[in-house]
């Protein structure tokens, strides 16, 4: 398997700040992704973060909301911009790498508040 | 379309079977997945199967995948407490292809 550590674990931010998650792999990585969980649901894909070049993002995702880096093959950062309340949720990174066989696997997630 | 359908609860004693289905859409899906949440964690990956398979079995795991229906299900043997927490289901087309998850069902165990 992978070690994916995720950081923040948790946040509680006022509206119309901006937080930055960061993701680092352990190992090689094929591909990256960042979910959404928003409370009492199920995951919803933000985007694929493309190492090198801009993210894909999945309909009903922005860049400008948010912004995704992915410097090199193994670290990812994802921004949740000018926050408001609907942006409460855990934020997931996760990660297909050559160790995990191409399967998918998370970090921890990290569960931001925005009041 | 993508849409994975689950029924969101399931209640079962301690030691007896617990069967979690999930229906999906997309018949060219190629691999299946079902992954653990405990309460305040990530997920975790429990088991897959191929949609060439009919059946995986991993432990107290069983997985059987009816294609023609698309309809996966998930059976734990002997359920535990610990056994408690969200399942999901989950698909993807082919490898290196985004994962699309189910709703979830919550498992409780009865002691």
């Amino acid at each position: 398997s992978a070690v994916i550590s995720q950081k923040p674990s948790r946040d509680i931010c006022q509206r119309g700040t901006s937080l930055t998650i960061q993701c680092q792999v352990d190992s090689q990585v094929t591909m990256m992704f960042w979910y959404r969980q928003q409370p009492g649901q199920s995951l919803t894909l933000i985007a694929t973060a493309n190492q090198g070049s801009e993210a894909t993002y999945e309909s009903g995702f922005v860049i400008d909301k948010f912004p995704i880096s992915r410097p090199n093959l193994t670290f990812s950062t994802l921004t949740v911009s000018n926050m408001s309340p609907e942006d409460s949720s855990i934020y997931l990174c996760s990660a297909m790498t050559v160790a995990t066989n191409e399967k998918l696997f998370f970090g921890s997630g990290t569960q931001l508040s925005v009041l | 379309g993508e849409d994975v359908e689950q029924s969101l609860f399931l209640s079962v004693r301690e030691g007896d079977s617990s069967v979690i289905n999930c229906t999906y859409t997309d018949s060219s899906s190629t691999y299946l997945y079902w992954y653990k949440q405990e309460p305040g964690a990530g997920l975790q990956l429990l088991t897959y199967i191929f949609s060439n398979m009919d059946m995986k079995q991993d432990q107290r795991l069983t997985v059987l995948l009816n294609k023609k229906d698309t309809h996966l299900s998930l059976r734990i043997a002997d359920t535990q407490t610990g056994d408690s927490a969200i399942y999901f289901c989950a698909e993807s087309k082919k490898s290196y292809q985004k994962v699309t998850f189910g709703t979830g069902t919550k498992l409780q165990v009865i002691p």
